[in-house]
């Protein structure tokens, strides 16, 4: 069983606020690392796939990092808005686990205006 | 909207019935994937389909069982229901087996409720 940890478990930020989050992974065997974001009422929503150590994605105010040698990934969001409020999940895929994802248990941010 | 398509949105039923949820990929994707969320864990993996054929398993109950028709839709059966298995099933397709780390899009869900 991969054991794919993420924290905080929830955070509550004022709107213009910088923040970012922690996904704690094993590093054996990785494959590639997904980061979703999921709204209340609907569903996970692809934000990045990051397979390479030193990745860095980003869209718009969200970016994301990726360290494969230690079992990590960080995912900051710059100047957070009230729509950023939402579960951020990482996943892992891994090679000898074919092609699923082993999800975390998300952190759930809130943006107060 | 991701493009894959659930139904029905929310089911109601007692123990010990079966019941069938559905699932349409997007347009061209091969691969289909079940997870189930409930309350208490967070998202669990069940089991995958690439062009009709089984292609991973994971946590996935004997009560449980899906099939993938050559339309590439999905259906997932539950049987001999218990109130643990109430929780939120998801589809999610992508457009190979995975192995190439596609984004897995994910559908709107059925909210299954056993009383």
């Amino acid at each position: 069983i991969l054991n794919v940890e993420q924290s905080p478990q929830s955070l509550h930020v004022q709107e213009g606020d910088s923040t970012n989050f922690t996904c704690s992974f094993p590093s054996s065997n990785f494959y590639a690392l997904h980061w979703y974001r999921w709204e209340t009422a609907k569903s996970p929503e692809a934000l990045f796939v990051m397979t390479l150590n030193g990745d860095e994605k980003k869209k718009g105010r969200i970016s994301a990092t990726l360290n494969t040698k230690e079992g990590y990934s960080y995912l900051y969001i710059k100047g957070s808005q009230p729509e950023d409020s939402a579960t951020y999940l990482c996943a892992l895929q891994n090679n000898n686990a074919g092609n699923m994802l082993t999800f975390g248990g998300g952190t759930r941010l809130m943006v107060k205006p | 909207d991701s493009g894959v398509t659930q139904t029905p949105k929310h089911l109601i039923t007692a123990t010990g019935q079966r019941v069938t949820l559905r699932c349409s990929p997007r347009s061209g994707d091969l691969s289909v994937y079940w997870y189930q969320q409930s309350l208490d864990q967070g998202l669990q993996f069940l089991i995958q389909y690439y062009n009709g054929e089984e292609r991973a398993k994971g946590n996935i109950l004997e009560r449980f069982s899906a099939q993938q028709f050559p339309d590439l839709h999905s259906e997932l059966n539950l049987s001999s229901l218990e109130l643990g298995d109430s929780a939120l099933y998801f589809c999610a397709s992508s457009p190979r087996q995975g192995g190439n780390s596609y984004e897995q899009y994910f559908g709107p869900g059925t909210r299954l409720t056993v009383t």
